[in-house]
């Protein structure tokens, strides 16, 4: 059926590296991809999206690439922080006949090590 | 703006009670979301409502019930709440329903 899933479930990195947290899809009409950041306790925060005609998409510090030929997306965090610790989410815009709906995958833990 | 608000943070409930979560957004935004979340689980849909007016089903509706009372507030209810009700339940908003979404704080439910 149709999911999102990511490969690691948790992450650690140095602080001061760079991470790289990846996710698959399944869904290829899927035409917009979003990463959330949710810390302990709080909802998930918007983070960065890219759509199905791009491949690159460059915010503060954060890369998402995605490539449409494997169904693979990818968000990478330049110079990761402390304050980056948390758990990261993609999700995907499914395109249904009952209309646009997002899936989430089932998140990533990113553990900043000092 | 305080973007999306829900209430009340925490609640405790025991089985067969009933309760209402508020969740009101700022933003002008079209269409609202009620999502419950478990461990080791993604996001689930349980309703949404593309615009005023109107409101369906998501993933997993069954025990609830939503009112989407104008365009800023998008109400969740538990008529008879059950054990397997126990989750964080978050309300989300968007300009449309193809857009990003935008996420409240959350709401803490136990049911004993």
């Amino acid at each position: 059926g149709e999911s999102v899933g990511l490969h690691l479930p948790t992450l650690s990195v140095q602080e001061g590296d760079n991470s790289i947290i990846n996710c698959a899809y399944s869904n290829s009409a899927s035409d917009y991809f979003i990463w959330y950041k949710q810390e302990s306790g709080k909802g998930p925060q918007f983070i960065i999206d890219i759509r199905s005609n791009m491949d690159k998409r460059q915010g503060q510090r954060v890369t998402v690439l995605l490539n449409k030929t494997v169904k693979h997306l990818s968000l990478q965090i330049a110079a990761t922080q402390p304050g980056d610790s948390a758990v990261y989410f993609c999700a995907e815009n499914s395109k249904k006949s009952s209309g646009d709906k997002l899936t989430f995958g089932t998140g990533t833990r990113l553990a900043v090590r000092p | 703006n305080a973007g999306v608000t829900q209430t009340p943070k925490f609640q405790v409930l025991k089985t067969g009670q009933s309760m209402t979560l508020q969740c009101a957004q700022d933003m002008n935004h079209n269409s609202m979301y009620w999502y419950r979340q478990d461990p080791g689980m993604g996001l689930r849909l349980i309703y949404y409502s593309a615009s005023e007016g109107t409101t369906d089903k998501g993933e997993v509706p069954n025990g609830y019930n939503v009112s989407r009372l104008n365009k800023r507030e998008f109400s969740l209810r538990l008529e008879s709440a059950a054990p397997s009700q126990t989750s964080v339940y978050f309300c989300a908003s968007s300009v449309g329903p193809e857009l990003t979404q935008y996420f409240g704080p959350g709401t803490r439910l136990l049911v004993l």
